[in-house]
């Protein structure tokens, strides 16, 4: 069964809304856990590990003001794209490991559609 | 440089061919490989860990060769399912457990 949840997995909304995107391990605690984006036919880019109790670290190029993560429990990690604007528009995806030097499991995936 | 880099294909193989992807790492600090598979607009799901000493999983057989930092994955027998995309995967830094992606290797298996 589903390892990690993600929630929603689809969102269409005008532009300048925020949209929040909600990642879950299902029966185990992550300290950390971390987003990526995909572009149509690109790979998948990391774009934070979250970590929780603290502050996110955000890759280069990377908007910490635009992209709000929040990891306030060990099994809950959000991430809102605040006044989202069509370029915005991507799969976002999250994910988390049991264990350390375990493999990652990813959440269904947010296809985020902003008009 | 890609810091892992994959021919992105696409391979089109008809039903019960070999194929094999091969997959490139820049780090020579990597501690940990994988191979994924993602279909279609879905999320990546793991095929299978990638060890130095090689592995197999059924149809898939997975290899490391750290001198000349690649992987392969071999695939036998494909399947139509098997049709997706491949994403080889590395991770620098065991402490944060972070995974580098490749960019994917699609496979189509016709009839």
């Amino acid at each position: 069964g589903a390892v990690v949840s993600q929630h929603p997995s689809w969102v269409i909304c005008k532009s300048g809304t925020s949209v929040k995107i909600e990642c879950r391990s299902l029966d185990f605690q992550a300290t950390t856990m971390f987003w990526y984006r995909q572009f149509p036919k690109q790979s998948l880019m990391l774009m934070a590990t979250s970590n929780e109790g603290s502050k996110a670290t955000y890759e280069q190029g990377v908007e910490k003001d635009k992209f709000l993560i929040n990891h306030a429990s060990l099994t809950l990690s959000t991430l809102t794209v605040t006044s989202a604007h069509p370029e915005d528009s991507s799969f976002y995806i999250c994910s988390a490991s049991r264990r350390l030097n375990q493999p990652q499991h990813f959440g269904d995936g947010t296809r985020l559609s902003i008009l | 440089r890609k810091e892992v880099e994959q021919d992105p294909g696409p391979f089109n193989v008809p039903e019960g061919a070999t194929v094999a992807f091969n997959c490139t790492y820049s780090n020579s600090a990597s501690q940990s490989f994988f191979w994924y598979r993602q279909d279609c607009r879905k999320e990546p799901k793991l095929l299978m860990s990638v060890y130095s000493s090689g592995n197999e999983d059924g149809r898939f057989t997975a290899q490391l060769n750290r001198a000349s930092q690649y992987i392969s994955l071999l695939i036998r027998d494909s399947k139509l399912s098997d049709s997706a995309t491949y994403l080889c995967v590395v991770n620098y830094n065991n402490a944060g457990n972070m995974l580098t992606f490749g960019g994917g290797t699609r496979l189509m298996v016709k009839p």
